[in-house]
């Protein structure tokens, strides 16, 4: 069965450090990949998506992540943290676009003025 | 309407008690999931819809859990004789599936609380 590892439960940065949270999934193809965040209180929101081609792959508020074959990552990237990026972060697999997500435990990050 | 929408955003309900959550999903999408966040479960897949297809029900947890979806938009789930282990937050996601790759967009979900 397919599985996603998020190794880190809390991470805590500075403002303005550069962040980067690590994801890996155990599955016998290259599935579709995924980021979301979650802010108390609501849903979650996609930052970004890996479904073929350039495996780097750009998202929302400056977010970027690298899609590695060899290592089964695809690990989470920001070069400037802002305060406001405090929040849960979810690295989620699936077979393909429109089947059900499989979800990393979740790794909450926490921003030190 | 503009995005994913759950009622209520919160329930607090006895334990036996049988709660329905609704989810209206985004205008267009034909496809529309349910999961569930708790503490100790995290992330789980419930049930999936698609179109007029047979429900994928294979992550309901027990057969107190059910969901339907009426005239391929709106959708309840009902929890029959609830249980403590049921309080979590349910979330709807919906997703369309007409363009290919299309990732799935979430409601904020419904905070359910079984005293």
């Amino acid at each position: 069965a397919q599985s996603v590892t998020q190794p880190d439960i809390h991470i805590t940065v500075s403002e303005g450090a550069s962040l980067e949270l690590r994801c890996n999934y155990s599955y016998g193809a290259t599935p579709y990949l995924f980021w979301y965040v979650q802010s108390p209180g609501q849903g979650l929101q996609l930052l970004l998506k890996y479904f073929s081609g350039d495996t780097l792959v750009q998202g929302i508020k400056g977010f970027e992540a690298e899609f590695k074959r060899s290592q089964s990552s695809f690990n989470l990237r920001k070069p400037s943290v802002h305060w406001s990026d405090a929040a849960e972060y979810f690295c989620a697999v699936a077979l393909n676009a429109g089947n059900m997500l499989t979800f990393g435990g979740g790794t909450r990050l926490m921003v030190k003025p | 309407g503009a995005g994913v929408s759950q009622s209520p955003s919160n329930k607090v309900t006895e334990k036996g008690k049988d709660v329905e959550l609704r989810c209206d999903p985004i205008s267009g999408h034909t496809a529309l999931y349910w999961y569930r966040q708790s503490l100790g479960q995290g992330l789980e897949f419930l049930i999936y819809f698609q179109g007029n297809s047979a429900p994928d029900k294979s992550g309901l947890p027990s057969d107190r859990f059910s969901a339907e979806r009426t005239g391929g938009s709106v959708s309840t789930l009902t929890i029959q004789r609830t249980q403590q282990e049921d309080s979590a937050v349910y979330l709807c996601a919906s997703s369309s599936q007409t363009g290919g790759n299309q990732p799935q967009h979430f409601g904020d979900g419904t905070r359910l609380s079984i005293l």
